[in-house]
């Protein structure tokens, strides 16, 4: 069964300190994963797509990286309002629907 | 910036009722989805729609859901007979090609409730 396990379930981060989320998959041929962020009361908002192992993605403070079995998103010197939850979701080959993780919910403290 | 709309914005109702929640993608897109999320847990796919016809549901998506395009803009969820499970926060969403089926825009969601 194809699923996705994030962690840490959450992170407590003082501003401009570094850190990383992970994202663990398996997936009956991958055809995407994806990043999101959730604000509270709120859907998600799309980050990054990526295909397949090897590959990375930068946006400001936010790099994602894949690997064949787990894709990480490192947070480079965080602000505040990088606080956030974020999503992981995988898409297997021949659908289009995303399967979600639980997510990591990320708070950054002046 | 093109956004997904999405009304109403909370909805309390009562078990057995009917509900419909509405939804405007964004103009160009061609794929549609609603997705739910209950209250801390993981956001959930329901349902696919392109060219006016489902191309994809899940096991949730049972007979008493249903969506529809009535229009050139509007997209619908309708649960004909509702239960205490569906209390969740429903969120439409649209991509914009078959290459980018996993790239979706969110609208901000619409609360149910089930009393």
């Amino acid at each position: 069964e194809d699923q996705v396990t994030q962690s840490p379930e959450a992170l407590r981060l003082q501003e401009g300190e570094s850190s990383s989320l992970n994202c663990s998959y398996t997936v009956s041929g991958l055809r995407g994963l994806f990043w999101y962020r959730q604000d509270p009361g709120k859907g998600p908002e799309f980050l990054f797509t990526l295909y397949s192992a090897g590959e990375e993605k930068e946006k400001e403070r936010l790099k994602a990286t894949l690997t064949k079995k787990e894709s990480f998103l490192h947070i480079t010197a965080p602000k505040p309002e990088d606080s956030a939850t974020y999503l992981c979701a995988v898409q297997a080959r021949g659908y289009n629907k995303l399967i979600f993780g639980a997510g990591t919910r990320l708070a950054v403290h002046p | 910036e093109p956004e997904v709309t999405q009304t109403p914005s909370h909805q309390v109702t009562q078990m057995g009722q009917e509900v419909i929640l509405r939804c405007v993608p964004i103009s160009n897109h061609l794929y549609f989805y609603w997705y739910r999320q209950i209250l801390g847990q993981k956001v959930e796919f329901l349902v696919s729609f392109y060219n006016n016809e489902i191309s994809e549901k899940s096991e949730i998506f049972d007979d008493q859901f249903s969506v529809e395009r009535p229009d050139g803009s509007n997209f619908t969820l309708k649960i004909r007979s509702t239960k205490l499970e569906d209390s969740a926060m429903y969120f439409c969403a649209s991509s914009e090609n078959r290459d980018s089926t996993g790239e979706l825009f969110f609208g901000e969601g619409s609360r149910l409730t089930v009393l």
